[in-house]
């Protein structure tokens, strides 16, 4: 089945701990990107990926950093400059003419304390 | 002003009830439209597009009207299963580069 996979879906960490989210597709999708989505709020955009090796970021970058060295996986780490870190993730993928059309993993929920 | 407004809601209709949301965009070279369902705890899954002549799936339409730009989405005979929360996501392409932005959602609950 091709799809978008996230682990783990629960992650509890302690403030000043950096963490790193997975984030696998097997849809062949060029574009990745990286969401937070706080209670009540929208999807805030933190980072994306067109292309393997080059990744832009988005609205709230600060506190986040990734990576894109393989066209499946977008991991995104969560460093401890990052104030308030406790959000529930979504990653996603698109084709990169449509990019309105993403897809979504199952999201993992942080919580920092 | 936010680049795109939805009402949050809740919108609390009982069964078979017709149920429309709209939202607002602010950017006037927005290019196409679309809407997302999110369920409780979920991830957003795109439930459909919106066209310039408006387009219909099933129970639901779809329509744009870009001179006051906003999208709007009618559910008619509502399911216990359309409760969710509503995304529209609106984007603007240019040459090389697309931007997707995601509204804040419009919380709908079907009652029995």
């Amino acid at each position: 089945d091709g799809g978008i996979t996230q682990s783990p879906k629960y992650l509890f960490r302690k403030e000043g701990q950096n963490v790193t989210l997975s984030c696998e597709q097997n849809l062949n999708h060029d574009a990745m990107y990286w969401y937070r989505q706080d209670p009540g709020q929208g999807l805030r955009l933190i980072y994306y990926s067109q292309i393997v090796n080059d990744f832009q970021k988005g609205d709230i970058a600060e506190g986040y950093s990734v990576s894109r060295e393989k066209k499946e996986s977008f991991p995104l780490t969560v460093t401890s400059a990052q104030k308030n870190p406790t959000a529930f993730y979504l990653c996603a993928s698109s084709t990169r003419d449509s990019a309105y059309e993403q897809y979504f993993g199952p999201g993992t929920r942080l919580t920092v304390t | 002003r936010k680049e795109v407004e939805q009402d949050p809601g809740p919108f609390n209709v009982p069964e078979g009830a017709t149920v429309a949301f709209n939202c607002t965009y602010s950017n006037s070279a927005s290019q196409s439209f679309f809407w997302y369902r999110q369920d409780c705890r979920k991830e957003p899954k795109l439930l459909m597009s919106v066209y310039s002549s408006g387009n219909e799936d099933g129970r639901f339409t779809a329509q744009l009207n870009r001179a006051s730009q906003y999208i709007s989405l009618l559910i008619r005979d509502s399911k216990l299963s359309d409760s969710a929360t509503y995304l529209c996501v609106v984007n603007i392409a240019g040459r090389g580069y697309q931007k997707v932005t995601f509204g804040t959602g419009t919380k709908l609950q079907v009652i029995p």
